[in-house]
């Protein structure tokens, strides 16, 4: 089962709107690791922030993580149409080791 | 680029028949992880291999089973193919000291 769900399921969105992602998960958490999927290829890694940690940056990539609530948002500003893509959240938790969960995926489309 | 490189990129098999995937992970990256992810799901994780042994294994059959090498790049081997092994198969590469995972550009497999 998907320990991690992002909200919304789709997003469509203009370019240099900003885009807002949202991923909630069930259990304790070690890390939670945001990625980007084009068109069924590879994951490309985002941004990775520890259960300790609130906010983290990179690049135009905002990610929060609220542990008490049990959720993370990954926020894209200025958005793009090469941001266009599926963005998956996933955690690893205390008690299964290193392995990753991931949500289905929130399926991102920035129009010109 | 990552650095995490899969092979083939794409194969097509028939039900009943065996399939071995490969991956070669990134430079000082010693545990490798396979997923398997349906079409319009995210991944699920099957195993992670770490100094050549099984470190932790998903909700997947025996007949799911991997091997890593002393140069750390690992195999996937699936017998007794079925429909519902038609997938992108994963790999990703992480080191011990941090669970940032790194993923290949997936196997396409499609079972007839």
């Amino acid at each position: 089962s998907q320990q991690g769900e992002e909200d919304p399921q789709a997003l469509s969105i203009q370019e240099g709107e900003n885009a807002t992602m949202n991923c909630s998960y069930k259990t304790s958490i070690n890390n939670l690791q945001w990625y980007r999927q084009n068109s069924g290829r590879g994951l490309v890694h985002l941004i990775l922030i520890r259960s300790n940690e609130r906010e983290k940056h990179s690049g135009r990539l905002r990610v929060t993580l609220d542990t008490s609530k049990k959720s993370s948002s990954l926020l894209i500003t200025a958005s793009r149409a090469a941001d266009t893509a599926s963005y998956f959240c996933a955690t690893d938790k205390e008690t299964s080791g290193s392995r990753l969960t991931f949500g289905e995926g929130t399926q991102l489309t920035v129009n010109p | 680029e990552t650095g995490v490189t899969q092979s083939p990129t794409h194969l097509i098999k028939t039900r009943g028949q065996q399939v071995t995937l490969r991956c070669s992970s990134q430079s000082g990256h010693n545990t490798v992880s396979w997923y398997q992810q349906a079409l319009g799901q995210g991944p699920q994780f099957i195993f992670q291999y770490y100094r050549e042994e099984e470190n932790g294994r998903g909700n997947f059959p025996p007949r799911f089973s991997g091997l890593q090498f002393p140069n750390y790049s690992s195999e996937l081997n699936v017998n007794a193919l079925e429909l519902d092994d038609s997938a992108l198969y994963l790999c990703a590469s992480s080191s011990r000291r941090n669970n940032e995972q790194f993923f290949g550009p997936g196997t396409r497999l499609t079972v007839l």
